[in-house]
């Protein structure tokens, strides 16, 4: 079964870092370009976060950039956000999603991070 | 790098159709044919209904479609049924490998 996992959530206060995980099954991981896309509270979806194939390319929303960092351990089937200086804004549920077709064909359950003091 | 405007609930009774509209910018969804549906239970996956404007994954009953007419996109769910009640959320590619969502759809189904 094709799944993604994600972990690595909590709370976290203002200025803080945590780094969020993402092991994926039933595919090989090397052959997708992946995302983040986090959800904060009773708000829509928000993309964050784009990695190629090989881990050589990111782009990110603007909101985010110079404080996470995606990348990727194809041989470990994972994905990572390394997410610093944390603000209480980024405040969500955050979604690996695989992409394919232009679209988010494949999400996880998402895990929840919270930045409160 | 503007969220897509949805209305924030739709409804309909079983057995009817109910469409949802997702208006962007010429930057965005009436820039490209990457437009997707997503139907969102909370606390579950997100899962992809309609990608490339009206193209469906396998798996997707025939009940869901999509279109576009310039900057606004629309999904159709006809024949609604109660497990159809859910978050639905648009996306769209927005050029220069940014990604855009819209606030989201509450379809209530009476």
């Amino acid at each position: 079964e094709v799944q993604l996992v994600e972990s690595g959530g909590g709370l976290v206060q203002p200025g803080g870092s945590l780094r969020l995980s993402c092991a994926a099954s039933g595919f090989t991981l090397g052959s997708y370009i992946m995302r983040w896309v986090r959800q904060a509270p009773r708000k829509g979806l928000e993309w964050v976060a784009t990695i190629n194939t090989d881990g050589s390319e990111e782009y990110y929303v603007d909101s985010v950039k110079g404080r996470f960092t995606i990348s990727r351990d194809n041989a470990k089937n994972a994905l990572y956000l390394q997410m610093n200086s944390l603000r209480a804004d980024d405040t969500a549920v955050y979604y690996c999603a695989r992409d394919a077709n232009w679209a988010f064909e494949i999400w996880g359950q998402g895990t929840l991070v919270t930045v409160s003091s | 790098q503007s969220a897509l405007t949805q209305p924030p609930s739709a409804s309909g009774f079983p057995g009817q159709s109910v469409t949802i509209s997702c208006t962007g910018t010429s930057s965005d969804v009436g820039g490209y044919n990457h437009v997707s549906w997503y139907q969102h239970h909370p606390g579950k996956a997100p899962k992809l209904m309609i990608y490339e404007v009206n193209k469906r994954p396998s798996g997707v009953p025939d009940r869901f479609s999509g279109s576009k007419s310039a900057s606004t996109a629309s999904l159709t769910v006809s024949g609604l049924q109660a497990e159809d009640e859910a978050d639905y959320y648009c996306g769209s590619w927005g050029g220069s490998n940014t990604w855009v969502f819209g606030g989201g759809t509450k379809l209530t189904v009476l």
